[in-house]
């Protein structure tokens, strides 16, 4: 398994970034995936999931500005992220599901940082 | 939303020693939904244990979950250097779906 971030970076206050995860070594149309993210000095916090049938959701303090989606012809997720503030600098981990009914985070990817500043 | 709190904040143990963390939930914590995780500085958090007390695959025996409803227990029976690291439990269930503690930091003297 394997699971590699990209599009992490610098925005300013109110800018957009989109993250992608390029997912390998196992069935990724079957497993629900997830956004985490990791402030400094802090504990990871839930962002977005994405199930199997496309059913999304997300981090109340995300709601509304950021979308999660997957293409599974690709084999990667995605997150939009728009009206990013100062609180969203954070390393953005993708993590795969351990299975639909078993909530766990089971591989992460090594992470993309985004910074949020003017 | 469930709250999860982590104590201590920090252990420091030596080499060999047994170390016991606590995760106590805000609310009971649905099916035990409940993980715990490993992160070293400059990694991903690494999953230890889930459904409260199953080891993940390749983790050592010497790591054991146990607990239910809302006071869950890691423990460490014998510290190894490669031990030292940031340990997180995380919970499914409620709004929003997944919560994290804030963590324990091990240190190994």
């Amino acid at each position: 398994v394997q699971l590699v971030e990209s599009g992490g970076g610098l925005a300013q206050p109110g800018g957009s970034l989109r993250l992608s995860c390029a997912a390998s070594g196992f069935s990724f149309n079957i497993y629900p995936m997830t956004w985490v993210r990791q402030a400094p000095g802090k504990g990871p916090e839930y962002v977005s999931g994405i199930g199997t049938a496309g059913s999304t959701s997300y981090g109340d303090s995300v709601k509304g500005r950021f979308t999660i989606s997957r293409d599974t012809s690709t084999n990667t997720l995605y997150l939009q992220m728009n009206s990013l503030r100062a609180e969203d600098t954070a390393v953005y981990y993708c993590a795969k599901i351990f299975a639909s009914g078993s909530p766990y985070f089971d591989y992460w990817g090594q992470g993309a940082l985004v910074t949020v500043s003017s | 939303e469930i709250v999860l709190t982590q104590s201590p904040g920090t252990l420091s143990l030596s080499p060999g020693e047994r170390a016991t963390l606590s995760c106590r939930a805000s609310q009971s914590v649905s099916n035990n939904y409940l993980a715990w995780y490993q992160q070293k500085p400059g990694q991903a958090p690494r999953l230890l244990i889930y459904g409260a007390s199953s080891r993940a695959a390749g983790i050592p025996d010497r790591f054991s979950g146990s607990g239910s409803g809302t006071d869950f227990t890691l423990t460490i029976s014998r510290l190894e250097p490669e031990d030292s690291a940031v340990y997180y439990c995380q919970q499914y269930g409620g709004s929003p779906l997944y919560t994290f503690g804030q963590g324990t930091k091990v240190e190994i003297k």
